[in-house]
């Protein structure tokens, strides 16, 4: 059972450039989130999906586009990479509205 | 929306207990006071969560204040693998709002 899993871990981009950031989730659970944090700062929600086929904006979404592919992936795209997305990206995922979030381990992206 | 305000930062020495507070005065009757914690940089970890009745697991107290405007979270027994960042949340639906958190340093 490894819980919430991301790729890749690190990522260096060049301005204007695309990338998909992968997340999966062995839990069952339901809904899947999307949060960065920038330094000093604590993570601020990009999007959600609070269950398959569904995907809603979180405070931040502006420059990212996300999919649920299925019950189990949840993807962040970034389609034209700008610096002010530097950031460490998480994903987590919960069963249900009050239930615990379950966080992976990050994904450190740096655009110059 | 739960709004949380925690202090920037506390100390405590090893063994001792730590008690980390939160003010959420603009808690709905519907919303959970979660705490989690993030060592170094690695992703959040949940300790705790209530409504309105004091909690306790293996890891933690919760003391939440009658008029639901304040919540303590307590380590009864701070070790060094303490030292990280305790973020109050609250919790509307889907959305959870971090805030900075607090950063707890455990001294030997």
């Amino acid at each position: 059972n490894a819980g919430v899993t991301q790729t890749p871990k690190f990522q260096v981009l060049k301005t204007g450039q695309s990338m998909t950031l992968q997340c999966a989730q062995d839990m069952n659970h339901n809904s899947m989130y999307w949060y960065r944090q920038d330094p000093g700062m604590g993570l601020r929600l990009i999007y959600y999906s609070a269950s398959e086929g569904t995907t809603d904006k979180g405070e931040v979404p502006n420059g990212y586009n996300v999919s649920r592919l299925n019950k189990r992936e949840f993807s962040l795209r970034l389609e034209s990479a700008a610096p002010s997305q530097t950031s460490v990206y998480f994903c987590a995922s919960r069963q249900g509205a009050t239930d615990t979030q379950y966080f992976g381990p990050g994904t450190r992206l740096t655009v110059l | 929306d739960a709004k949380t305000t925690q202090p920037t930062s506390m100390d405590c020495a090893e063994g001792r207990a730590a008690n980390l507070p939160c003010n959420h005065s603009t808690i709905s009757g519907n919303e959970y006071v979660y705490w989690y914690r993030q060592i170094h940089s690695q992703g959040p970890q949940y300790i705790i969560h209530g409504l309105k009745n004091n909690e306790t697991n293996e890891m933690a107290s919760l003391i939440i204040t009658e008029d639901r405007k304040s919540s303590t979270l307590i380590l009864p027994h701070a070790t060094l693998r303490d030292t990280a960042v305790y973020y109050c949340i609250g919790n509307t639906g889907n959305q959870f709002y971090f805030g900075t958190g607090t950063s707890l340093t455990v001294i030997p």
